[in-house]
């Protein structure tokens, strides 16, 4: 079985600009849920989605948004950039949310 | 009342010896709690997890001791190996909440 894969694997954007990340779960995986890892703040939940509705979400601002299609494929946005949205983004991939399976993730680099 | 807190940050164990590794958790309705190992360059992948209905689990060389008036679980490494040279992070949820809550990690090092 494929496992949870990320694109792109990394990404550098300047302040202000927007950004747009993809992640494919495991076959017959309904939830996706995105974190953020930084060294400061370690990991933290972004947002979760379920049958492409959104079921949870973290203590992060509106410029953080994302969404999930038929096929449980998911993308998470960030617009207007900040220097300090520099991370690794990972997606996990579960069945139905409790067993999460992460994939490589994305680094974005904000210059 | 969300909060994980483990401990300790950083761990050098020999070769062999027995690798430990501290959470502690405040709310009272989670009732699922992995221990993930991440490698430099990698995403986290999940170890073992363990349900409060059970105080101890074990595969292999790795074992998650619960203790749930305590509100503390902890991860224990067997004849730790050079292999095992990772960041660990321990977590809590609500089952199919989809929103696990991370400790800060624990930086293991072993030397041969």
């Amino acid at each position: 079985k494929a496992g949870v894969t990320q694109t792109p694997r990394y990404l550098i954007k300047t302040r202000g600009q927007q950004v747009t990340l993809s992640c494919s779960p495991i076959s017959g995986h309904r939830s996706v849920s995105w974190y953020q890892q930084t060294p400061g703040q370690g990991l933290q939940f972004l947002f979760e989605y379920f049958s492409e509705t959104q079921r949870n979400k973290g203590n992060f601002p509106g410029r953080f948004s994302g969404r999930q299609f038929s096929n449980s494929r998911s993308e998470m946005n960030v617009s207007t950039l900040e220097l300090g949205d520099s991370a690794l983004y990972l997606c996990a991939s579960s069945l139905e949310g409790t067993e999460q399976f992460f994939g490589p993730g994305t680094r974005l680099t904000v210059l | 009342q969300q909060q994980v807190k483990q401990s300790p940050q950083s761990l050098i164990v020999q070769k062999g010896g027995i690798s430990i590794i501290n959470c502690a958790y405040e709310n009272t309705a989670f009732d699922y709690f992995p221990w993930y190992q991440q490698f430099p360059g990698k995403g986290p992948a999940l170890l073992i997890a363990i349900r409060p209905d059970v105080s101890e689990k074990k595969e292999g060389r790795f074992t998650i001791s619960f203790n749930k008036s305590a509100k503390q679980f902890s991860l224990h490494i067997m004849d730790s190996q050079p292999g095992d040279s990772a960041t660990y992070f321990c977590a809590a949820t609500k089952e199919s909440q989809g929103n696990l809550i991370f400790g800060k990690g624990t930086k293991l090092s072993v030397k041969p």
